[in-house]
């Protein structure tokens, strides 16, 4: 199974910086089918963006991804409070779905 | 609006089973692919067991296998999770969890549910 290696485990920003979240695949991800999602306390996951660049429907300009075969990066440009929150990365292009540990974006 | 209600949480002891039902409204239930994930207290997002429209193709975690069954009843646009033979790290919140695909397992997971607890312990 594909192990994906989220970094760093916690950031540190203040709103109205960039945030940059890394995702690192054991092996190559088929067809850069990866998926990020936020999770804010108590709540359930939000799908942000699948296949390493594009955007769901309703997520904000200011989250993008980018990234192929082993390594992957989310940038949230101009944090927003409601940003702060745990993210998590996941590769669907072989079986088992797995996911990243996730990195959690606090204010600093 | 996409609706994914699960229930059937609760405390059991080990060793014991427990039944989990997510239903699911606002969308064409028989047009997606269907899964199962849970999160540990405070840990981090695991795949448990994927299951396509028609249950043709059928999938689990390893450390789940041969102790949990997923099904669906797409009449009843229910999604199902028998778990047998609990064990205490069996503990946490499952979702059930919409694929935009149909028929591959391998799909992102583009609607949640809000979970279900599951707490093994004596």
């Amino acid at each position: 199974e594909i192990v994906l290696t989220q970094s760093p485990g916690t950031l540190s920003l203040s709103p109205g910086e960039r945030a940059t979240l890394s995702c690192r695949a054991s092996q190559s991800v088929s067809r850069s089918y990866l998926a990020w999602y936020q999770q804010k306390a108590g709540q359930a996951p939000r799908l942000l963006i699948y296949g390493a660049t594009s955007r769901t429907i309703g997520i904000p300009d200011r989250f993008s991804g980018s990234g192929s075969g082993t390594d992957f990066t989310l940038t949230i440009n101009r944090l927003e409070p409601e940003d702060f929150a745990v993210y998590y990365c996941q590769q669907y292009g072989s079986s088992p779905l797995t996911f990243g540990g996730g990195t959690k974006v606090e204010i600093k | 609006e996409v609706q994914l209600v699960e229930s059937g949480g609760g405390l059991v002891q080990p060793g014991r089973s427990l039944r989990l039902s997510c239903a699911a409204s606002g969308f064409t239930f028989d047009d997606h692919a269907m899964h199962w994930v849970r999160q540990a207290p405070g840990k981090g997002l695991e795949w448990v067991s994927g299951i396509t429209w028609n249950s043709g193709n059928i999938g689990y975690a390893d450390s789940v296998k041969g102790r949990f069954t997923i099904s669906r009843d797409n009449a009843k646009n229910s999604l199902y999770l028998q778990m047998n033979s609990l064990r205490a790290e069996d503990t946490a919140l499952y979702y059930c969890v919409r694929d935009p695909y149909y028929e591959l397992l391998t799909g992102y997971l583009d609607q949640w549910g809000q979970g279900t607890l599951v707490t093994v312990s004596s």
